[in-house]
């Protein structure tokens, strides 16, 4: 049964900082993963889809890298602002079609 | 990227009876769609999958005769809490795709529903 596991489960920083979250999954066999943004009380916003065949997708000050062999994404963050926090979600699809599984993700705290 | 709307986004409702949440998909046909339950700091957990004309598949646990799925569009499904108890209160949220890939997820805005 494929698990995903978020570290750190909380993070502080201050504010122009660049940081690094990770996302581990037990099975490798993934079909894509997808990093989300949520914010207390709120859905879900997507921020980046990486299919299995890539090895990392960008947008903006976001980066995030995949890594199927040792079960693993990150998710860079550039230049932290206070707008920036949020829960991050990390999320795998195992199959096409089928729902993704989630970690209980990173909360992330930006102190201007 | 395509939206889904969720409504309501909160709502409160006495024991015993039965709410209804609405999840569209605004500018996409989206023949699956997923419905997810989050519990304060925890992820969230998938209760069912529903396709479009065919009845919802149902996660281990999950009672379908509480949690009633109906996804009679290509646009719309519902989820109703029938005989709502405390403990359904949680953060119900729906996602959906425009296809049998497995192609971006986008999920609704989600809806808090607390029972007293």
């Amino acid at each position: 049964k494929q698990e995903v596991t978020q570290i750190p489960a909380a993070l502080s920083v201050p504010e122009g900082e660049n940081l690094v979250l990770n996302c581990s999954f037990t099975d490798s066999a993934i079909y894509n993963l997808q990093w989300f943004r949520q914010d207390p009380g709120k859905g879900l916003t997507s921020l980046l889809l990486i299919q299995s065949s890539q090895r990392e997708q960008t947008s903006g000050r976001l980066n995030a890298s995949l890594d199927k062999s040792s079960g693993r994404s990150t998710l860079y963050i550039a230049a932290s602002q206070p707008g920036d926090s949020a829960t991050y979600l990390c999320a795998v699809g195992t199959q096409a079609g089928t729902a993704l599984i989630f970690g209980k993700g990173t909360t992330l705290s930006v102190s201007s | 990227g395509a939206v889904v709307s969720q409504h309501p986004s909160w709502v409160i409702c006495k024991s015993g009876t039965s709410v209804k949440i609405e999840c569209r998909s605004l500018d996409f046909q989206a023949t699956t769609m997923f419905w997810y339950r989050q519990f304060p700091k925890q992820s969230l957990m998938l209760m069912a999958t529903s396709n479009e004309g065919s009845k919802a598949t149902y996660e281990q646990g999950v009672e379908k005769d509480k949690f009633l799925i109906n996804h009679a569009s290509l646009t719309l499904s519902t989820l109703t809490v029938t005989s709502a108890h405390p403990e359904d209160s949680s953060f119900y949220i729906c996602s959906a795709r425009a296809g049998r890939l497995n192609t971006e997820a986008f999920f609704g805005q989600g809806t808090r529903l607390t029972v007293v």
